[in-house]
């Protein structure tokens, strides 16, 4: 999802539900795109990686779909627990200037309601 | 051991004040990261250390300072800083700076100008 202002997207859902966050990123020279999450108070935590020669992969409970044709990333949460509430950034590795660096989407806050 | 970790968990200092934040990992990582996050907002890059040499500035204020004194340790001292400064600051590490590495990120250290 896109921000708006200083609001932070935001997805809530039932527990035991799927969740999809999307994701939208801006360089075509992208490679690498890692989803983490972020609980309050802590700092990001890795969830799931894909490389720029995939479209999909999967972990625990976990998928990433990357759509190279429309820069679109998206993550989805099989049944959802309310240990999942967290905000999630996605972020894309790729050169900037002479450097590669990552950057961050601005986020969504999921909250999953028992 | 796969961990990150940043002391202080939470720093209070005025304007005039110096202060430095610690961040140390033993992960073998030759790549090392301090960024900035404020509330609701994406973390922000500030500097990288790749082999223990400064490779990336994003254009931080001097009241910033880093230093890599070894492989395993990044610091950053500051001074002279504004409210506005006020944040959230995260270390991350990496295996290299190259783009397809994953950067575990620390827990950050709370700081708060007054």
């Amino acid at each position: 999802g896109e921000s708006v202002g200083l609001h932070l997207p935001t997805l809530s859902v039932q527990e035991g539900d799927n969740s999809i966050i999307n994701c939208a990123y801006s360089n075509s020279a992208s490679d690498y795109f890692i989803w983490y999450k972020q609980e309050s108070g802590k700092g990001p935590q890795f969830i799931i990686d894909i490389r720029s020669n995939m479209d999909k992969r999967q972990g625990q409970r976990v998928t990433v779909l990357l759509n190279k044709t429309v820069k679109h990333l998206s993550l989805q949460i099989a049944a959802t627990q309310p240990g999942d509430s967290a905000v999630y950034f996605c972020a894309e590795s790729g050169v900037r200037g002479s450097n590669y660096k990552l950057t961050f989407g601005k986020g969504t806050l999921l909250t999953v309601n028992p | 051991d796969t961990e990150v970790t940043q002391t202080p968990k939470h720093l209070v200092m005025g304007m005039t004040n110096k202060k430095s934040l610690k961040c140390e990992q033993h992960m073998g990582h030759r790549a090392m990261y301090w960024y900035k996050q404020k509330a609701k907002k994406p973390p922000e890059l500030m500097f990288v250390y790749s082999y223990e040499k400064l490779s990336i500035n994003e254009s931080v204020p001097s009241r910033f300072s880093p230093e890599c004194p070894n492989s395993s340790l990044l610091n950053l001292h500051l001074h002279a800083l504004q409210p506005e400064d006020s944040a959230l600051y995260l270390c991350a590490s990496s295996q290299s700076s190259g783009g397809l590495n994953e950067q575990f990120f620390g827990p950050g250290t709370r700081l708060t100008v007054l």
